[in-house]
């Protein structure tokens, strides 16, 4: 079954510090993951997306690492900031059962930046 | 360019009533696809459409509809209401089928079912 599981499912961190977020996931094959922000009762906005070749890709204080070989990946916020506080959402493109790739979505990290 | 719109942001509604969302996506973008987000259960896959057709479905009941017109718009439909339909509904499109190409989601149609 394909399953994309995130750890932790909480985390309180202060300004400033960095974190770094987990994803596991036993889609295959494999084709893509994403890992998307979403601020409270808002649509999830895209932060990297990484295919099989990219090991770690970054948008500005967010970094994104992929091991396709034990399937994890990583988001590391450097320098935390108050409007980081949000859910993060790992999101694995694969397992096709035809034509068209699925999306496996993890129940996500919520992260909260304290003063 | 305009991001992905949807309407209405907010409704109430009763159960056994039904209601229809609209999509707009990015201009140029053909797939659509429809999620729901509940706090206990994270985003769930309703369904995909691109090029008027729907391409994938997730594990929802018959209640749950949707179509895609000619301009890309889409419309999600739900019969017969339940309280456990309350949810924060949004849709994304991508340029390409949403398994391969970058999806860009809408703000959301709070949906509350009393």
């Amino acid at each position: 079954k394909n399953q994309v599981e995130q750890s932790p499912q909480s985390l309180i961190i202060l300004e400033g510090k960095n974190c770094t977020l987990q994803c596991n996931y036993t889609v295959s094959p494999f084709s893509n993951l994403r890992w998307y922000k979403q601020d409270t009762g808002r649509g999830p906005v895209s932060l990297t997306i990484m295919t099989f070749s990219e090991n770690t890709k970054s948008n500005g204080r967010y970094t994104a690492t992929l091991d396709a070989d034990t399937k994890q990946s990583s988001l590391h916020i450097t320098a935390s900031q108050l409007s980081d506080s949000a859910s993060y959402i790992c999101v694995v493109s694969g397992g096709n059962t035809g034509t068209a790739s699925k999306l496996t979505f993890g129940t996500g990290t919520r992260l909260q930046v304290t003063l | 360019k305009a991001g992905v719109t949807q309407t209405p942001r907010y409704l109430i509604k009763t159960r056994g009533q039904q209601v229809t969302l609209s999509c707009s996506p990015i201009s140029g973008h053909r797939s659509v696809s429809w999620y729901q987000q509940t706090p206990g259960q994270g985003l769930q896959f309703l369904f995909e459409y691109f090029s008027e057709t729907q391409r994938n479905k997730g594990n929802f009941p018959g209640r749950f509809s949707g179509r895609q017109f000619s301009n890309s718009r889409s419309e999600m439909n739900v019969s017969t209401l339940e309280l456990g339909d309350s949810a924060l509904y949004l849709c994304a499109s991508s340029s390409g089928l949403a398994g391969v190409n970058e999806q860009f989601f809408g703000p959301g149609t709070r949906l509350t079912v009393l």
